[in-house]
């Protein structure tokens, strides 16, 4: 069976330190990969997403990147961060347009 | 550009009652529509989804009808428990394998 595993599941990190978060797939190939993030209390807003290994679309320009070195690995990362990218981030997978599913999240508070 | 609004943003019903919540989509080619539930601190997980070519879907108490030509879908839980307490997210898919998510709702069953 597909599983998705994302880490870490919190992080606290000061402002103007690197991120760097990853997820990963297992049980399917050529996944479609998201991420996405929640700020508290709110909806969920896309950020990233990918069809292949080192396609990657951005949704809303900001200080963060994401990669896709592996066919079932998403990479996330900020070279510094900003008190603005505090929040849930959510890695999610997909084949075709059918339901995706999500990870656990990682809560990340900058301070 | 895509975007998808919800309503209301927090809704309390008394258990027993129905509960019904509302999205609407800006993107004609949009032609999948799941729904979302988030318990607190988790990760959202599909409870339904609906097809553009399908104007009605039921799984036991939860339902979601669709309304291609107003661009609307609804879902729509009846004799809600207080289990069914989270935070619902619609969201619509114009098939290039993105998810556009609602901003939520927050529905809260009294016992």
């Amino acid at each position: 069976s597909q599983t998705i595993h994302q880490w870490p599941a919190t992080l606290v990190q000061p402002v103007g330190s690197p991120l760097s978060l990853e997820c990963t797939v297992e049980g399917t190939s050529n996944p479609n990969l998201y991420w996405y993030r929640q700020a508290a209390g709110r909806g969920l807003q896309l950020l990233f997403y990918s069809i292949g290994i080192g396609q990657i679309s951005s949704e809303v320009p900001q200080n963060l990147s994401a990669s896709r070195p592996q066919d079932r690995q998403f990479i996330l990362s900020s070279k510094k961060l900003l008190l603005s990218d505090s929040g849930f981030y959510l890695c999610a997978w997909s084949v075709s347009v059918t339901e995706a599913f999500f990870g656990q999240g990682t809560r990340l508070t900058v301070v | 550009g895509e975007n998808v609004e919800q309503h209301p943003s927090t809704l309390s019903v008394q258990e027993g009652d129905s509960a019904v919540i509302k999205c609407t989509y800006s993107d004609s080619a949009s032609n999948y529509f799941p729904w979302y539930k988030q318990e607190l601190g988790k990760r959202p997980q599909l409870i339904i989804d609906i097809r553009s070519n399908v104007g009605e879907k039921k799984d036991q108490r939860i339902a979601v009808t669709l309304n291609k030509t107003a661009k609307h879908f609804s879902l729509h839980i009846t004799e809600t428990q207080p289990e069914d307490s989270a935070a619902y997210f619609c969201a619509a898919s114009p098939g290039t394998y993105k998810y556009i998510f609602g901003t939520g709702t927050r529905l809260k069953v009294l016992a």
